[in-house]
């Protein structure tokens, strides 16, 4: 089956304390990006990657790293998390760049990330 | 700044009738637009898009119009069904990223 897997699902943690939100993908897409829900503001894009070892910044990127080192792969990575860090986060893939006319983007189910 | 705003954060209509989700955007610019349905504790599942070289897209029970002089696009669903109960996100795209409305909460009542 097609997915984007996410983990964890949920999450509770402190400030300051490193934590890392795995993302995979079993379609073989060459662009996956990371995305934050919260009210009133809809999802808005972290990080994206364009392929293997190519990554660039989206709207929100402070306080968030990621790698990709695989294909299949975008790890999320808070460094030092702090409470407005609290959130929903969704991981996604395409086969190309977002939204053009030959492709969609697939999520996964989404990590609540509290920081206390 | 909001680019792509969706106003109404909720609706609800009933079942069999029609539900209207509009949308507004501010750049001119922005080419190509998605309509994303989000049921609870899952991710955002494609619905419908439309390119600005059309004014309408049909897809079953949705449509989706685009009026590029006002800036606007709305998302039709008839008729309405309590499974199509989510919140809708209307989204662009621009430059390799996806950039999403507020979102609005659709509610259908038997």
């Amino acid at each position: 089956e097609a997915q984007v897997t996410q983990n964890p699902r949920y999450l509770i943690t402190v400030t300051g304390k490193k934590l890392t939100v795995t993302c995979s993908q079993n379609m073989n897409h060459e662009y996956m990006s990371w995305y934050r829900q919260d009210p009133g503001l809809g999802l808005r894009q972290i990080y994206y990657s364009m392929n293997v070892e190519v990554t660039d910044k989206g709207d929100v990127p402070e306080g968030y790293k990621v790698s990709r080192k695989e294909k299949r792969n975008f790890p999320l990575i808070l460094e030092s998390p702090s409470p407005n860090q609290t959130s929903l986060y969704f991981c996604a893939s395409s086969l190309s760049i977002a939204g053009t006319s030959t492709d969609t983007q697939y999520f996964g189910p989404g990590t609540r990330l509290t920081v206390l | 700044d909001q680019q792509v705003k969706q106003n109404s954060p909720s609706l609800s209509v009933q079942e069999g009738r029609i539900s209207i989700l509009n949308c507004d955007y501010t750049n001119s610019m922005f080419d190509y637009f998605l309509w994303y349905k989000k049921y609870p504790a899952e991710g955002p599942t494609f619905l419908i898009s439309i390119s600005s070289i059309k004014d309408k897209n049909e897809d079953g029970r949705f449509t989706v119009f685009l009026n590029k002089s006002a800036k606007h696009l709305s998302l039709h669903i008839v008729p309405s069904q309590p499974g199509d109960s989510a919140v809708y996100f209307c989204a662009t795209n621009q430059g390799g990223k996806l950039i999403f409305g507020q979102g609005t909460e659709l509610s259908v009542k038997p």
